[in-house]
């Protein structure tokens, strides 16, 4: 079946660098995708991966490997207003490629 | 731009109550997609419009979910009767392409069913 692994919650201080994993398994890989929520927000489009390698967008980058089933999102220089829950989303051919989502990654942002 | 919108924001019923959640996508986006997140988990897929057509409607939990979407506009999802483990919270969403990497979400209906 699915299924899409993510840690429940990490900590960190403004100021540093924040890595958040995620691995999937799943069948017809497709692509992965970030999505950022704040408490009681709509979750908002982050980052695409479809092929291996890194994407850079500003402080935020994602990062794929296909052959481990493993990304992740990097957050560089945090800033208090990156608290937030973050989700990796697969889309696969047994999905029916829909969104298929990971529980969501607490990030707790420290002074 | 108007984004992706919801109504209510909360609902809190009855069980066995009925509840209709409104969605209104952004203007032009043909694909429209309900999700539901129980507490604490993960998001969930449900039904994916295409324009007016149900595309895939395989996340649907039970016959007491339905969703409409007349004309390909705005959709509504209505639960009848509800349940308590219908709890949660609803969004919507909204892209372009059918396989586009960005989809749109709203704010979320939060359901609670007492």
């Amino acid at each position: 079946g699915q299924s899409l692994e993510q840690p429940s919650e990490v900590t960190a201080v403004e100021g540093a660098i924040v890595q958040i994993n995620c691995t999937y398994q799943t069948s017809g890989f497709y692509g992965l995708s970030w999505y950022q929520q704040h408490d009681g927000g709509a979750p908002t489009f982050l980052s695409y991966n479809g092929l291996d390698g890194l994407e850079e967008t500003g402080r935020f980058s994602s990062f794929l490997s296909r052959s481990d089933s493993y990304g992740y999102l990097l957050l560089q220089e945090l800033q208090m207003k990156d608290s937030a829950s973050y989700f990796c989303a697969v889309r696969a051919l047994d999905s029916n490629y829909q969104l298929i989502w990971g529980a969501g990654t607490k990030l707790i942002i420290k002074p | 731009e108007a984004g992706v919108t919801q109504f209510p924001s909360h609902s809190v019923i009855e069980k066995g109550q009925t509840v209709t959640l409104r969605c209104d996508p952004i203007s032009g986006h043909d694909n429209l997609y309900w999700y539901r997140r129980v507490m604490g988990k993960e998001i969930k897929f449900l039904l994916h419009f295409v324009k007016e057509s149900k595309q895939d409607e395989s996340g649907m939990p039970n016959n007491r979910f339905l969703a409409e979407r007349t004309g390909g506009t705005y959709s509504t999802l209505k639960v009848q009767p509800a349940e308590l483990e219908d709890s949660g919270v609803y969004f919507c969403a909204s892209s372009q392409t059918d396989r586009n990497t960005e989809a749109f979400f709203g704010q979320g209906t939060r359901l609670t069913v007492v």
